[in-house]
């Protein structure tokens, strides 16, 4: 049991490349989301799914989009970078009727 | 002004120390609340989970929610130098459009020096 697993953990990108930040879970949990984590910030939200087909926004959801084919996984996509994406995004799932989530390990995401 | 509020530090304590970890908020409609423990280069990791007010005990942590002062609190008893991370509290509410988004404060850094 793996839990919650991101790839990659760390990437470096120029302004105006798009690039997919990968998460899955096998812990059969229908919900899934995604948060930045910037300094003096905490964790926002920005895209969160409750079941395979299902996905809505978040807090800070501009200049982001997500899919949920399957309940395993939950790609982000970065449309065009620019340099204010520069964070550390973290993945996170739980189980139904449960407010606690798990956290993935993170993605160190650098543009420049 | 953002819905929770948590002083950011740093925090230094000397081990063995009694630590006290706070977050005020703005939402009423807030019923869960939660402590995240996240080490350095590391993701959030569960702490303690309480539902509406009242008290928690797990170990040498104690979490205490009061609704009426929307302020939540987290104890640290004989603090440990492996204790030494961000604690992060953290809060959403109940159901329905609510559920799963959890709002967060801007995370406490903890040093517990030997």
């Amino acid at each position: 049991n793996a839990g919650v697993t991101q790839t990659p953990k760390f990437q470096v990108l120029k302004t105006g490349q798009s690039m997919t930040l990968q998460c899955a879970q096998d812990m059969n949990h229908e919900y899934m989301s995604w948060y930045r984590q910037d300094p003096g910030m905490g964790l926002r939200l920005i895209h969160y799914s409750v079941g395979a087909g299902i996905t809505d926004q978040g807090e800070v959801p501009n200049g982001y989009n997500v899919s949920r084919s399957t309940t395993e996984d939950f790609p982000l996509r970065l449309l065009s970078a620019a340099p204010s994406q520069t964070s550390v995004y973290f993945c996170a799932s739980s189980p139904p009727g449960r407010e606690t989530q798990y956290f993935g390990p993170g993605t160190r995401l650098l543009v420049l | 002004q953002k819905e929770v509020e948590q002083d950011p530090g740093p925090l230094s304590v000397p081990e063995g120390a009694i630590v006290s970890l706070n977050c005020t908020y703005s939402n009423s409609a807030f019923q869960y609340f939660m402590w995240y423990r996240q080490y350095s280069r590391k993701g959030p990791e569960l702490l303690m989970y309480t539902y509406s007010s009242g008290n928690k005990e797990d170990g040498r942590f104690t979490a205490q929610v009061d609704k009426s002062s929307k302020y939540i609190s987290l104890f640290i008893r004989d603090s440990q130098p492996s204790d030494s991370a961000t604690y992060l509290c953290a809060m959403s509410g109940s159901g329905g459009t609510s559920y799963g988004k959890l709002t967060f404060g801007q995370g406490t850094i903890l040093t517990v020096h030997p």
